[in-house]
């Protein structure tokens, strides 16, 4: 099966503190891809990072780093030094290449809120 | 470049009436989408397009929705007749047709049935 897990529904952190959302997934795919989006409350996904299976390296981008890790099949998001700005809905987003070939399956998503 | 186009934005009808919204994707993007996103949900596909052919559609509820990409560009997502449940956000998204092609969403219709 393909799934996404997100089981944070909300966090409430205080600006400059730093937040780890998580990310637990599930597939059969030996090949597949992974994501995070940003949905501030205008409503509208924004894409932040795509990750393949084969590339377990971390990523940092500015404040945004990922933790990839297959044996855990986690995919998880920090930001660090949290703003307001960054008060939105974030989601985490699995596709395969095999089943369903690009066929995108979405977490519940977790709710940040930034408080000033 | 201009991004995915959706209109409108909002529409408010009664239940049992028709409703139709429109997708202009990212020229050059091959694969379209159409997602159903109600609060506090992740997207949920509803039917995928590669050109003008629907490749996936398992989840669209065939008996009060359908859709179309004649030309393989812009697309429209119509209900008829619409209920209460209907009510939500519908996201339109497009892709190139590469495995692990990040979708690109558009603003979203967010649809209230009276």
């Amino acid at each position: 099966a393909q799934k996404v897990t997100q089981a944070q529904t909300e966090i409430s952190v205080v600006e400059k503190e730093d937040v780890t959302l998580d990310c637990v997934y599930e597939t059969r795919d030996t090949t597949y891809y992974l994501f995070w989006y940003k949905q501030p409350p205008s409503g509208e996904l924004v894409f932040l990072i795509r990750r393949n299976s084969f590339d377990e390296q971390n990523e940092i981008s500015g404040r945004y780093s990922w933790n990839f890790q297959k044996s855990t099949s986690s995919f998880n998001f920090t930001i660090t030094a949290s703003q307001v700005v960054d008060s939105a809905v974030y989601f985490c987003a699995l596709s395969g290449t095999e089943y369903n070939f690009n066929k995108f399956y979405f977490g519940s998503g977790t709710k940040l809120n930034v408080k000033p | 470049e201009a991004g995915v186009v959706q209109s409108p934005r909002y529409k408010i009808i009664e239940k049992k009436q028709p409703v139709a919204f429109w997708c202009n994707p990212i020229s050059g993007h091959n694969t379209l989408y159409w997602y159903l996103q109600n609060l506090g949900q992740g997207p949920e596909l509803l039917i995928r397009y590669e050109n003008e052919e629907a490749v996936d559609d398992s989840q669209l509820p065939k008996d009060r929705f359908s859709a179309e990409r004649l030309k393989g560009v812009d697309s429209t997502l119509k209900i008829q007749p619409a209920e209460l449940g209907d009510s939500a956000v519908y996201l339109c998204a497009s892709s190139l047709d590469l495995a692990g092609a990040e979708q690109f969403f558009g603003p979203g219709t967010r649809l209230t049935v009276l």
